[in-house]
């Protein structure tokens, strides 16, 4: 089956700092990508939709020039999280889907970043 | 606004029954519904698709139904074993087909042997 792998899976860094997180489509080509933050006990909230060679969409109150996010080729996608500060700490989880599949999405198994 | 909910509380049931979890939605007409298995600390793993056409899917030991005037979808989880314990997670996804979905916050389900 598709695997996506997302990369590192958890990451402490100094307030302040920036922090990048790598999301890879392994056996399939990703032509669009899919970035989720979830807070404990809460659900997935979509942060923004990143399709190969173009800017990416962001969701409402989402912050573009906090968290930057790059889809430069059609396997691999990143999200920094610029400045970061403690309240970013949260668990980030992306999504692949696949070209020619419409409904399909894989997801990563999620990165814990905590920001001291 | 759109909104989805799943009972927050967690589920418990015995080993061996059959377990129910509810998904209801409002100001929403999806294209589709998808159910997700949660583990802690790890991302969501997809289990089963239904379409807005569709009242009922079943895949092995699970199964999951769609009403549209009810606005509801139900998945069980028959003859349940400890290992099926995890955070279950619905998601709708509209007709645009931008892949994009909306969740739920989830429920956990814990099965006792």
């Amino acid at each position: 089956g598709a695997v996506v792998s997302q990369h590192p899976s958890w990451v402490i860094c100094k307030s302040g700092t920036s922090v990048k997180i790598e999301c890879r489509s392994l056996d399939f080509q990703a032509t669009t990508m899919f970035w989720y933050r979830q807070f404990p006990k809460q659900s997935l909230m979509l942060m923004a939709t990143s399709n190969e060679g173009s800017k990416a969409t962001y969701e409402q109150g989402v912050e573009k020039d906090k968290f930057l996010i790059n889809h430069a080729s059609l396997t691999l996608s990143t999200l920094t999280v610029t400045s970061a500060h403690p309240e970013d700490s949260s668990f980030y989880i992306c999504s692949a889907r696949a070209r020619g599949l419409s409904t399909e999405a894989f997801f990563g198994q999620g990165t814990r970043l905590t920001v001291v | 606004s759109q909104k989805i909910e799943q009972n927050s509380e967690a589920l418990n049931i015995q080993e061996g029954k059959t377990a129910t979890l509810t998904c209801n939605y409002t100001n929403y007409s999806p294209a589709y519904l998808q159910w997700y298995r949660q583990d802690p600390g790890r991302g969501p793993v997809f289990l089963l698709l239904i379409r807005e056409n569709e009242k009922e899917k079943r895949k092995e030991r699970l199964k999951v139904t769609f009403d549209t005037t009810l606005k509801q979808s139900l998945f069980h989880i028959t003859a349940s074993q400890p290992a099926d314990s995890a955070t279950y997670l619905c998601a709708l996804a509209g007709s645009s087909n931008t892949g994009k979905l909306i969740f739920g916050q989830g429920t956990t389900l814990q099965v006792k042997p």
